[in-house]
């Protein structure tokens, strides 16, 4: 299995709270997403990463920020979480970009419930 | 037309059935479709993936069907088994895009149960 690790695993919050997942990688790999899974909805990208400090905007990226500092950590911020934003969140990452067909590795999800 | 519709959203067979999953697009410049397996509680890993110069493709009990012409391309699950129960997605690229427009363009999954 792709060396991807997220933190937490599941995190139960507030309205209003901000949330930071952590994904935290060993292979190297400069690609790192960040995606949401909602039922009936599928996978969704929320930003994604082509290298240090190098970041995008995926499809549903209002409402989230993201940093990357370091090859191995991406990180997904959430500044005033909002029940719409209860979710399961993946993190993913892959060798080449997704436009060269680059195969994503995925972590196992954080699941995130906002009261 | 950046959209790719999957269907069936869900799908119950017989364990020796043949599920079948369809997909389809509008945005012609797409070139490349992985297919995605993910186990409950797991995040998704890539089954197989097809390009459009090849009509089908194969790995063991499944197989990518492509049409061009229809824009639409299927995953078929020979001899399915219990285990292969998950769910399933679809997607769509180009090479012919750079940055965000380039990513993958995921279908909504279908969730494919096999009864023993």
């Amino acid at each position: 299995d792709a060396g991807i690790t997220q933190s937490p695993r599941h995190k139960v919050t507030e309205t209003g709270t901000p949330v930071t997942l952590r994904c935290h990688q060993t292979e190297n790999h400069r690609y790192m997403y960040w995606y949401r899974q909602d039922p009936g909805h599928g996978l969704r990208l929320i930003h994604y990463s082509y290298g240090v400090k190098d970041t995008d905007k995926g499809e549903v990226s209002d409402g989230y920020s993201v940093s990357r500092s370091k090859t191995e950590d991406f990180l997904l911020t959430l500044e005033s979480a909002t029940s719409s934003q209860t979710s399961v969140y993946f993190c993913a990452i892959s060798e080449f970009g997704q436009d060269f067909g680059g195969e994503l590795f995925f972590g196992e999800g954080s699941r995130l419930t906002v009261l | 037309q950046q959209q790719v519709k999957q269907s069936p959203q869900s799908l119950i067979v017989q364990k020796g059935g043949i599920p079948i999953i369809n997909c389809a697009y509008e945005n012609t410049a797409f070139d490349y479709f992985p297919w995605y397996q993910q186990f409950p509680g797991k995040g998704p890993a890539l089954l197989i993936a097809i390009r459009p110069d090849v009509s089908e493709k194969k790995e063991g009990r499944f197989t990518i069907s492509f049409n061009k012409s229809a824009k639409q391309f299927s995953l078929h699950i020979m001899d399915s088994q219990p285990g292969d129960s998950a769910t399933y997605f679809c997607a769509a690229s180009s090479m012919n895009y750079g940055g965000s427009q380039g990513n993958l363009i995921f279908g909504k999954g279908t969730k494919l149960s096999v009864k023993p």
